[in-house]
């Protein structure tokens, strides 16, 4: 099946530094990737949007200044979290979409546990 | 965009059949219905899906009556290790986008 790999699986950073966060699919092309955050014993909140080569879209509420995204191939979408701070510390998950399968079955990274101190 | 709404959580016994209803009385006509199965500190994992009717895999089923206003997770003979939280989605249309609920935590004791 499709796997989707996140890098690293947990970071620990200082108050005002940058975490760049990786989201792989491992063995297909995703032309979609999803980026979720998760505070504990809450639902995944979509974060953000984005496509193969073009700029991301991001959900009401999430600065895309801070939370940058890239998706500059069909394997790789990095999410920077620049100038963090403790309130910035959650679960970071990204999903990946293969092509224009019929239906819309995502597949998910194992997740990114960010703290901040 | 649909929303959905299943129980906020059950409880069951090892080797019982369990299932979750979700209701998504806005479901539109090109959406689909996923289910994904979620283990505490790990992404979601991909359960079942199904547009209409019933759907069946090597874990569980998928019941979809035909006004596709809600749907049943069946999961047949639970273990300990089926104890998570069940999240429940519709969507697909434009922008494939998937919107999560609450979810249902389902607790299965020995």
């Amino acid at each position: 099946g499709a796997v989707v790999s996140q890098h690293p699986s947990r970071v620990i950073c200082k108050s005002g530094t940058s975490v760049k966060i990786e989201c792989r699919s491992l063995d297909f092309q995703a032309t979609t990737m999803f980026w979720y955050r998760q505070f504990p014993k809450q639902s995944l909140m979509l974060m953000a949007t984005s496509n193969e080569g073009s700029k991301a879209t991001y959900e009401q509420g999430v600065e895309k200044d801070k939370f940058l995204i890239n998706h500059a191939s069909l394997t790789l979408s990095t999410l920077t979290v620049t100038s963090a701070h403790p309130e910035d510390s959650s679960f970071y998950i990204c999903s990946a979409r293969e092509g224009d399968i019929k239906g819309y079955e995502q597949y998910f990274g194992p997740g990114t546990r960010l703290t901040v101190t | 965009l649909a929303k959905t709404t299943q129980p906020v959580s059950m409880d069951s016994y090892e080797g019982q059949e369990v299932n979750i209803t979700c209701s998504h009385n806005n479901i539109a006509t090109n959406d689909y219905i996923t289910w994904y199965q979620q283990f505490p500190s790990q992404g979601p994992r991909f359960i079942i899906q199904g547009y209409k009717t019933k759907v069946t895999n090597e874990v569980a089923s998928l019941f979809i009556p035909a006004d596709r206003k809600s749907s049943t997770l069946s999961l047949p003979r639970v273990s300990l290790s089926d104890t998570a939280v069940y999240y429940c989605l519709v969507g697909g249309g434009s922008n494939y986008q998937l919107i999560w609920g609450a979810g249902t935590k389902l607790i299965i004791k020995p």
